[in-house]
């Protein structure tokens, strides 16, 4: 059973970039929700997609945006990139209701420089 | 603003002592809680959720819920040097399906 897969593991970017950031969820769940966690902090929430559309939307400016194809995987795109988007990238995937938890990526890791 | 709050630590016990993580939420809507595991670099992994009120057990671990007092314990029985890694709480509140995290308690398990 594959769990949460996301590409690439690893990305430099120079500053004023954009990137694009890939998921695919574990089989049988259809719901994808995006997290920025900087270093020694907990994982904040972007958005969630669910259906191809996004469900719910964290405290980030217009230059996240996100994508959910009709079989679930997903991608984040950030434009105009800062050296504060520099942080680890996490996918998760659930059920919509989110009850039994999220099953975690091993995330992408961003360095804006 | 919905908030979860935790010790930074780090918390530091003995092989073999019972380590107590503790999380205090702002939500009183709020329904399923996490606690997660994270490694140094690498992704959190879910090691219990509970959704009632009282003790739950899984192995070493015990979760611990009192919604009345908006609180959420994590107990590691017998610690092990591989137990020592950051652990993050989570909360999936009330219409919400977005689980939102605490910053997490770094425990350091001594040999």
């Amino acid at each position: 059973d594959a769990g949460v897969t996301q590409s690439p593991t690893h990305l430099i970017k120079t500053r004023g970039q954009q990137v694009t950031l890939r998921c695919s969820p574990k089989s049988g769940h259809d719901t994808v929700s995006w997290y920025q966690q900087a270093l020694g902090q907990g994982p904040q929430f972007i958005f969630q997609y669910y259906e191809e559309e996004e469900r719910q939307r964290g405290n980030f400016p217009d230059r996240f945006s996100g994508h959910q194809f009709p079989n679930y995987s997903s991608e984040l795109n950030v434009n105009a990139l800062l050296l504060g988007d520099s942080a680890l990238y996490l996918c998760a995937s659930s059920l919509v209701s989110g009850g039994d938890g999220y099953t975690f990526g091993s995330g992408t890791r961003l360095t804006v420089v | 603003q919905k908030e979860v709050e935790q010790n930074s630590g780090p918390l530091s016990v003995p092989e073999g002592a019972i380590a107590s993580l503790n999380c205090t939420y702002s939500d009183r809507g709020s329904q399923s809680f996490f606690w997660y595991r994270q490694y140094s670099g690498k992704s959190p992994e879910l090691i219990m959720f509970i959704y009632s009120n009282g003790d739950k057990e899984d192995g070493r671990f015990t979760a611990q819920l009192n919604k009345a007092s908006q609180y959420v314990s994590l107990l590691i029985r017998d610690s092990q040097p591989s137990d020592s890694a950051t652990y993050l709480c989570a909360v999936n509140g009330g219409s919400q399906g977005n689980l939102i995290f605490g910053k997490g308690t770094k425990l350091s398990v001594k040999p």
